[in-house]
């Protein structure tokens, strides 16, 4: 299993441009989130997904865009990049069939720079 | 106040040591808690749960004090290995939302 993967691994975009981070998990897990950490500020919830068809705002969603056609897939999308959507960004799961759900498996991360 | 409230540190600790680290939460209604562990530039790895009762993994030990709506890691013999960020996080009941703290810094040295 690959677990979660996540790309790219690095990106610089300038501000106005948009542009979509990957991410997949074949764990079939049915709960997905992105997450932002900066530093003195820990790791902020974007937006998150129970299941296909179904996504949520979590804490810091204003300039993203989410969606779940698939239940291995949960692109997050920057519409309009600004420098202070410049982060780090994790894809996380968790919630295998018949699993706890408050295990999350994190992707390896993408480091964002918007200039 | 912050949800979820840790000393940032850094904790530096020679090899062999015991070091502990404690995390607050606000919400009273929190029901779960765990203990991540971060290495640098790398992602969040589930180190432990922390339940009621407390529990132990090998040399590393949660504790849970609802009264005081705090958690704490002991971790003991430290390896230079341990040297990571340790990050608090804690659920709320009946939601699936998970709030993390900033971490604490763990420097074991030689």
């Amino acid at each position: 299993n690959a677990g979660v993967t996540q790309t790219p691994k690095f990106q610089v975009l300038k501000t106005g441009q948009s542009m979509t981070l990957q991410c997949a998990q074949d764990m079939n897990h049915e709960y997905m989130s992105w997450y932002r950490q900066d530093p003195g500020m820990g790791l902020r919830l974007i937006h998150y997904s129970v299941g296909a068809g179904i996504t949520d705002q979590g804490e810091v969603p204003n300039g993203y865009n989410v969606s779940r056609s698939t239940t291995e897939d949960f692109p997050l999308r920057l519409l309009s990049a600004a420098p202070s959507q410049t982060s780090v960004y994790f894809c996380a799961s968790s919630g295998g069939r018949g699993s706890s759900n408050e295990k999350l498996f994190f992707g390896s991360g993408t480091q964002l720079s918007v200039l | 106040r912050k949800e979820v409230e840790q000393d940032p540190g850094p904790f530096n600790v020679p090899e062999g040591a015991t070091v502990a680290f404690n995390c607050t939460y606000s919400n009273s209604a929190s029901q779960s808690f765990f203990w991540y562990r971060q290495d640098c530039r790398k992602e969040p790895k589930l180190l432990m749960s922390v339940y009621s009762s407390g529990n132990e993994d090998g040399r590393f030990t949660a504790q849970l004090n609802r009264a005081s709506q705090y958690i704490s890691l002991l971790i003991r013999d430290s390896k230079l290995s341990d040297s990571a960020t340790y990050l608090c996080v804690v659920k709320a009941r009946g939601g699936n939302k998970l709030t993390f703290g900033t971490g604490t810094q763990l420097k074991v040295e030689l």
